[in-house]
């Protein structure tokens, strides 16, 4: 258990909708990385950010946007969503930095876009 | 920009046979390099990093990895594969600066055989 919490688990919805996904970090962490992972693209970095600010963007589509709370728990909302959105969306926590660094990963939202 | 490449997307062993999985990576700035392993169904767990200092880097359960500069590589070895190793392998790597995202390389699925 890496103590970062992802829920739901598991999500099924239709085209055209809006999930959010929501994360917390492990106790203490104040950054939070959240990926997508697909079959056809493989893990991909999406955006991060660091104590309630966004602090690098990735790949991520402009209908997708996350927010981190004064609590530090984030949430990552997809609108607008399609097919190929359907994948393993993964929040990471990290306290530090450079070579001290270290991302733990939480056990991820499967999403299913019908 | 960095980028990781992982040879071989299926590696097959024996139970208690050397596991090698490789990973080559490309920066133009020292890197960091992790390895995680993820179960089925489950969230990335980390292996093990490599910063700067010993080039050899043990990680949890047996593995280990060597950074070599000249040849930009970062392998993992196992010296006995145990069917619990079982799992796909992610090589990572992270520069320092403004963002610290991790570029992951495609995945490596170990099967290990009786």
């Amino acid at each position: 258990d890496s103590g970062v919490t992802q829920t739901p688990k598991h999500l099924i919805t239709a085209t055209g909708q809006r999930v959010t996904l929501r994360c917390s970090p492990r106790s203490g962490d104040l950054s939070v990385y959240w990926y997508q992972q697909s079959l056809d693209q493989g893990l991909q970095f999406l955006i991060q950010y660091y104590n309630g600010e966004e602090r690098a963007k990735g790949n991520i589509l402009e209908r997708f946007s996350a927010q981190q709370f004064p609590d530090l728990h984030s949430e990552l909302n997809l609108s607008s969503l399609e097919l190929g959105d359907s994948a393993l969306y993964f929040c990471a926590s990290s306290v530090g930095w450079g070579g001290q660094e270290t991302q733990y990963f939480g056990p991820g939202t499967r999403l299913l876009v019908l | 920009a960095q980028s990781v490449t992982q040879l071989g997307s299926h590696v097959s062993v024996s139970e208690g046979a050397l596991v090698l999985l490789r990973c080559n990576y490309s920066s133009s700035v020292p890197p960091y390099l992790f390895w995680y392993v993820q179960y089925p169904n489950q969230g990335l767990q980390l292996l093990l990093k490599y910063t700067t200092g010993a080039t050899l880097v043990k990680g949890i359960n047996g593995f280990e990895a060597e950074f070599k500069k000249s040849e930009t590589s970062f392998h993992l070895t196992k010296p006995s594969a145990h069917m619990s190793d079982a799992a796909e392998y992610f090589c990572a790597v992270k520069v320092t600066g403004t963002a610290s995202k991790l570029t992951f390389g495609t995945g490596t699925r170990l099967q290990v055989t009786l």
